[in-house]
């Protein structure tokens, strides 16, 4: 079965850094990863799929880069309310698998 | 603009049954797949199962052979049955709107609506 690695699972940054998250697919052949967003209490928000954003309103602040199967979500420049679990998506021959999450931490 | 409302959650004992339901609008809800994801407390999300626009179906293992996911697209309503509940299938479950007719990563999301299966 396809596996999806998301890594780090945790990282703690200060306002104003700048973070990476990396998913890698263990199968596939496009570049299907969706990246969304997580607070406690809210539904998912929906941030790039691919390299564009899914919504409007998703800051310039989020970029995705990578091919194939390992992508690499950066946030710039933090801000408090980007603290929250970021998870990747793949979509596969019609089966769906989510990253096991980051979660962002205030340092 | 997209709306997905999800109702038909709550309580059950293990080993019974319910049927969850996402009312679309805002959307030509019959040209796109759709998707049910949930959250376990504590845990990250997990895909229960899609539907494309021509009703082709796919389950994650953890609920295939106990659920079915169908639509009624001249209503535009999303539904996902589940029978022999277990503890684990304990989750706020979130229908969402994929970004065209096959399934593929997920663009709209509803505001879930919660499962406790417990005694």
């Amino acid at each position: 079965a396809i596996q999806m690695t998301q890594s780090p699972p945790s990282l703690s940054a200060s306002v104003g850094d700048t973070v990476s998250i990396t998913c890698r697919a263990s199968q596939g052949f496009r570049n299907d990863f969706g990246w969304y967003q997580l607070k406690p209490g809210q539904p998912p928000k929906s941030l790039i799929y691919v390299i564009s954003p899914l919504q409007s309103g998703v800051s310039s602040r989020f970029s995705v880069t990578g091919a194939g199967t390992n992508f690499t979500l950066t946030i710039s420049s933090l801000q408090p309310e980007d603290f929250a679990t970021y998870f990747c998506l793949h979509d596969y021959d019609g089966l769906l698998i989510f990253g096991g999450g980051t979660k962002v931490e205030i340092k | 603009e997209v709306q997905l409302l999800e109702s038909g959650g709550g309580l059950v004992q293990p080993g019974g049954s319910l049927r969850l339901s996402c009312a679309a609008s805002g959307f030509r809800f019959r040209k796109y797949a759709m998707t049910w994801v949930r959250q376990a407390p504590g845990r990250g999300l997990e895909w229960v199962s899609s539907i494309s626009d021509s009703g082709s179906t796919s389950y994650a293992d953890s609920v295939k052979g106990r659920s079915a996911i169908s639509r009624d697209n001249s209503k535009g309503i999303l539904f996902l049955e589940m029978n022999t509940l277990r503890a684990d299938d304990t989750a706020i479950y979130y229908c969402a709107k994929s970004l065209g007719p096959v399934v593929n990563t997920l663009e709209y999301w509803g505001q879930g609506t919660p499962v406790t299966v417990s005694s």
